[in-house]
Parts: C-alpha cells; sequence; structure tokens
C-alpha cells in the first residue's frame, strides 16, 4: 500500500530563508513521488517528481528534493524563500500502476517579509 | 498547453439540492478523477473512472456520483446536497499507466447553505 506523510500543516519562513518541507512515504513497490503547489483558489500545479532516475531532482521555481530511501524521505527545499512561494504544498505517491496517487494532507507555506 | 476546465470556479447552492459539477480535459486521457480537498485531510477521492461508462469508488463516494458518457467529460453530482459537503473540488486526469502526474482543474469552490 502507498501512503505518504507531511510533517508540518504549518511553515513559516522569513524572506531569504531555507524553505524546508518534509514528506515521508510509504510503498511496497519502488516509488514514484511527486511535489505539488496550490496558490490560493486554484488547482495544483506539479513542482517535481522522482521517477527512479537521478534522487536529487530539480523543478520549477527553484525548488528541489531529494529521495531519500534509507529515511523513505522525499522532502522538498529552497534556498531562499521568496513572497512568492508562499502557497499550499502537497507530497503525492502514486500507486504501481501509476492510475492512483495518494496525497498528504499538505503543509502551508508562510513567508514573512 | 494541456488543459483541465471545470465548469464552475464557485458555486452556492441550497440544502436539498442536486448539484452537477463538470470537468474537461482536453489531453485524450483515459483516467479521470474526482477530489475534495478540506483543510487539515488534504484531497480525498471522491470517484474515479479508468473509461467511458466506467467508474469506481474512491474513498469518500457517499452522497456523490459520477458520469462519464464522453472520454474528455467527467462529471460529479451532488444527488441531494448537504452542508457537510461544502468545500473545494478538484477534478484530474492521467494518461493511463504512464505514472506521470495528474494535470488538475482549477477547482470549484461549493457552498451549501
Amino acid at each position: 500500500a502507498q501512503s505518504v506523510t507531511q510533517l508540518g500543516s504549518h511553515v513559516s519562513v522569513s524572506e531569504g530563508a531555507l524553505v524546508l518541507l518534509r514528506c515521508n512515504y510509504s510503498s511496497s513497490v519502488p516509488p514514484y513521488l511527486f511535489w505539488y503547489v496550490q496558490y490560493p483558489n486554484q488547482g495544483l500545479q506539479l513542482l517535481l517528481k522522482y521517477t527512479s532516475a537521478a534522487t536529487l531532482v530539480k523543478g520549477i521555481n527553484g525548488f528541489e528534493a531529494e529521495f531519500k530511501k534509507s529515511e523513505t524521505s522525499f522532502h522538498l527545499t529552497k534556498p531562499s524563500a521568496h513572497m512568492s512561494d508562499a502557497a499550499e504544498y502537497f507530497c503525492a505517491v502514486s500507486d504501481p500502476t501509476g492510475n492512483q496517487f495518494y496525497f498528504g494532507t499538505g503543509t502551508s507555506l508562510t513567508v514573512i517579509p | 498547453d494541456v488543459k483541465v476546465t471545470q465548469s464552475s470556479r464557485y458555486l452556492v447552492k441550497r440544502t436539498g439540492e442536486k448539484v452537477f459539477l463538470e470537468c474537461v480535459q482536453d489531453m485524450d486521457h483515459e483516467n479521470m478523477f474526482w477530489y475534495r480537498q478540506d483543510p487539515g485531510l488534504g484531497l480525498r477521492l471522491i470517484y474515479f473512472s479508468y473509461d467511458v461508462k466506467m467508474k469506481e469508488k474512491g474513498d469518500i463516494p457517499e452522497g456523490y456520483s459520477v458520469s462519464r458518457e464522453k472520454k474528455e467529460r467527467f462529471s460529479l453530482i451532488l444527488e441531494s446536497a448537504s452542508t457537510n459537503q461544502t468545500s473545494m473540488y478538484l477534478c484530474a486526469s492521467i494518461r493511463s499507466g504512464r505514472r506521470e502526474t495528474q494535470y488538475f482543474g482549477p477547482g470549484t469552490r461549493l457552498l451549501v447553505l
């Protein structure tokens, strides 16, 4: 069975500080992992995805995530937060067929000027 | 550019009304999904469809039904709206078996009075 856990429903960082959003997964097969961003009153947009190639995945808007099998983690980072990064972030894992996704409960990121 | 559209961004309905939410995708995707999103609960799967006229229950199908008469269109129906169905509803689609990202519509924010 597949599932993800996002630690911290709310994260606040100062503008220019490091962003770290945590995601741990559970999967019975090699996982395909995704991070999505949701701006207010919008749908989800793909930030990046891990599909068993490089363990360090670079996404849009300066975000990246590292797949660590030993820790079953896929944490999202950005070296320097920008005000425009304020949004809700979701981690997700797909099932072996790729047809169904399992989402975390989301982390709301606030960026303090 | 891929596109998933939803018929309404905001809806206000009264308890007991029948509500139709429509989703259309232009990517010729086989699989389509309806989620509801509530604070602290993330995305929960209501129904999904692997093909025309096929449907499968997700995690929270009670009080909902769906219709997929054409490949590009997936409708969510609230047979008799209740206040606890006030939520954000998100539609998504994906090509079958590719382990790619799901593509999301902008969402419909439904308020049931």
